[in-house]
């Protein structure tokens, strides 16, 4: 069964500084998709980034961005010049087919951010 | 622009009472989608459905029923709350295409005594 791991309970960043927040996943399928979302403490969800699993170049979108690594199955969000509004809970998903152009989409447990001043 | 409404934002509920959580969108997607969020165990997917008319169980459906009303609405069913089903629930629908992200509504937040 597809799976979606994030090992990162918590992490803490310094304002200004990069931080990698890590995503593995497990799936049988040769197509699939990577999303990153953001939930701040107001509690919506917000779409970051994707990436697609016969994309070569990593997605960027901003400071945001996705470091695949297809063999490994993991895709790493990178976030560049961290900013205080960051600290939030950060979700990773996959979309998983199910049949005649169907989608589900499985989430990871999240990483939960704080960024420091 | 609307995206994804859910009604209501907040609900209390007795054990046993019943109780339907709204959802519609306006951005005329087929795909439409039932998540609860629990603390340490990310989201996890009750029901969906790939287009008016239909709809297949998800991860954790026990306790809970789906109507996907017309295009716009996808509506969630508790018949007898129990405490175990207090959570966030939010709502998603998706645009055709072969990678999409998922579009969420603010969520309702669900407390049952």
């Amino acid at each position: 069964a597809q799976k979606i791991t994030q090992t990162q309970p918590g992490m803490f960043v310094q304002e200004k500084e990069a931080v990698t927040l890590d995503c593995t996943y497990d799936t049988s399928d040769q197509s699939y998709g990577l999303f990153w979302y953001k939930q701040p403490s107001s509690g919506e969800m917000i779409f970051l980034i994707y990436q697609g699993s016969y994309d070569e170049q990593n997605a960027t979108e901003g400071r945001y961005s996705l470091n695949f690594q297809k063999a490994r199955k993991s895709a790493n969000l990178v976030i560049s010049a961290s900013q205080l509004g960051d600290s939030a809970m950060y979700f990773c998903a996959m979309r998983e087919g199910v049949g005649s152009g169907t989608y589900k989409y499985i989430f990871g447990t999240g990483t939960r951010l704080k960024v420091l001043a | 622009n609307a995206g994804v409404t859910q009604t209501p934002k907040f609900q209390v509920l007795k054990t046993g009472q019943s109780m339907t959580l709204q959802c519609a969108q306006d951005m005329n997607h087929n795909s439409m989608y039932w998540y609860r969020q629990d603390p340490g165990m990310g989201l996890r997917l009750i029901y969906y459905s790939a287009s008016e008319g239909t709809t297949d169980k998800g991860e954790v459906p026990n306790g809970y029923n789906v109507s996907r009303l017309n295009k716009r609405e996808f509506s969630l069913r508790l018949e007898s709350a129990a405490p175990s089903q207090t959570s966030v629930y939010f709502c998603a629908s998706r645009e055709e295409g072969w990678i999409s992200p998922l579009h969420f509504g603010n969520g309702t937040r669900l407390t049952v005594t």
